[in-house]
């Protein structure tokens, strides 16, 4: 399975902008880039997720290389209440394109925010 | 709507007891999940069930079994708990299909400590 790497820990100011980078070089062709987040002592919550365009909701916006490698989540405006670890996760597409749910996390990036 | 359930939230076990731990989901979803996370690590698939009366290995199966009892309840057992099981356990539901996001949706979480 593809594999994604991201910093340990990012540092932010509150009401700033955050950029949380990922790499994911060996992503195939129908692997969905997806986000999750988990904030202290609860389950994950769907961030957003994205093919090859970039994509925008009311959370956040995520932002695609060209060449699907890496990606960026963007918080446009960081709150004391997005301090949580980020998980930049690959779902798998099997080849006949029917997608699995299945999704493999990694150790996430720990975004502090301070006041 | 109460989302994903799990229950119970903290269990102490003794090494060779047995217990089960319940999921349920009011979202209608054929897909659920179960999860562990250890300290300071990333969530770590033990088993999922793709739809109702199928259930499959993930990451990390051993010492456990899955039990899909219809398609709102997905409960996991220990049948002999060992200290190496001491973990948060999340359950996770989502749905799939064309055109939709795969989002998984988490419960709260079980605490369990094997002593």
């Amino acid at each position: 399975d593809a594999k994604t790497t991201q910093p340990n820990s990012m540092e932010s100011n509150e009401e700033e902008p955050v950029h949380l980078p990922c790499n994911h070089s060996t992503i195939s062709g129908t692997d969905y880039i997806h986000w999750y987040r988990q904030l202290p002592s609860q389950g994950p919550e769907y961030v957003i997720h994205g093919l090859t365009s970039n994509v925008n909701n009311r959370m956040a916006s995520l932002a695609i290389a060209e060449d699907r490698k890496s990606s960026t989540l963007i918080l446009h405006r960081a709150t004391l209440r997005d301090a949580a670890v980020y998980y930049c996760i690959l779902r798998v597409a099997n080849a006949g394109g029917t997608s699995y749910g299945k999704l493999t996390f990694g150790q996430g990036t720990i975004l502090t925010v301070h006041p | 709507n109460a989302g994903v359930t799990q229950t119970p939230k903290f269990q102490v076990l003794k090494t060779g007891q047995s217990m089960t731990l319940q999921c349920a989901q009011d979202m209608n979803h054929n897909s659920m999940y179960w999860y562990r996370q250890d300290p300071g690590m990333g969530l770590r698939l033990i088993y999922y069930s793709a739809s109702e009366g199928t259930t499959d290995k993930g990451e990390v199966p051993n010492g456990y079994n899955v039990s899909r009892l219809n398609k709102r309840e997905f409960s996991l057992r220990l049948e002999s708990a060992a200290p190496s099981q001491t973990s948060v356990y999340f359950c996770a539901s989502s749905e799939h299909g064309a055109g939709l996001t795969y989002e998984q949706y988490f419960g709260p979480g079980t605490r369990l400590t094997v002593t």
